[in-house]
């Protein structure tokens, strides 16, 4: 699986959008990008996964670059209860592999 | 609900004891997994199971032992051989599928935190 870098952390005002970046240089063509974070304590929550055309659900956006050799993930209106590490993983669909970096802690405040 | 559950949430074990991870889901999952999450760190992967009685060994599986007899069952045993087993152990699931915005997408239970004492 392709390596991920993403910074250690971010703050981000509540009501504003949290736009968390990820480089994935190495990934290949059949690689998926996979978001999910985790509230301390807590089991990794899925947030969003796509290949390479911008996906969007009802938790975020992810906007994947031409190249395909970065992202972001946008939370379009942070609220408090968003504050959380977030994990960039790119995966081989029909992998069985989640490969975790350290994320990003995104900090909301008030 | 559909779900991972994980049992129990808090466990202590005496040194020299093997200690028993319970994972149930009942989302008809094939797959599951179990991973071992320390404080500050990513998750790595302890074994993985694609399929009912057949499982792999994941990154760290040294001292760990699983078994699948069950579709919606994975436990996990921690063993006297683990040599430092406190940690945050979580089970995940997922289905594999060719649909390629629902298919193995892997979904997480809530957690087991394990400490010797």
């Amino acid at each position: 699986d392709a390596k991920t870098t993403q910074p250690t952390s971010m703050d981000c005002a509540e009501g504003r959008a949290a736009n968390l970046p990820c480089n994935h240089s190495t990934i290949s063509g059949n690689e998926y990008v996979y978001w999910y974070r985790q509230i301390h304590s807590q089991g990794p929550q899925y947030i969003i996964h796509g290949l390479k055309n911008n996906e969007t659900n009802e938790m975020a956006s992810l906007i994947i670059t031409e190249d395909r050799k970065s992202s972001t993930l946008i939370l379009p209106h942070a609220t408090l209860r968003d504050t959380a590490v977030y994990y960039c993983i790119v995966k081989v669909q029909g992998a069985q592999k989640l490969v975790f970096g350290q994320g990003t802690r995104l900090t909301i405040n008030p | 609900d559909g779900g991972i559950t994980q049992s129990p949430k808090y466990l202590f074990r005496k040194e020299g004891q093997n200690v028993t991870l319970s994972c149930e889901q009942n989302l008809n999952h094939d797959a599951m997994y179990w991973y071992r999450q320390d404080p500050g760190q990513g998750l790595r992967l302890i074994y993985y199971s694609q399929i009912v009685n057949d499982f792999q060994k994941g990154d760290i599986a040294e001292g760990y032992s699983v078994s699948r007899e069950k579709k919606e069952s994975f436990p996990l045993t921690v063993t006297s051989a683990q040599k430092n087993p406190t940690a945050f152990y979580l089970c995940a699931s997922s289905h594999p599928s060719r649909d390629r915005f629902s298919g193995n997408t892997i979904y997480f239970g809530e957690g087991s935190w394990l400490t010797v004492v």
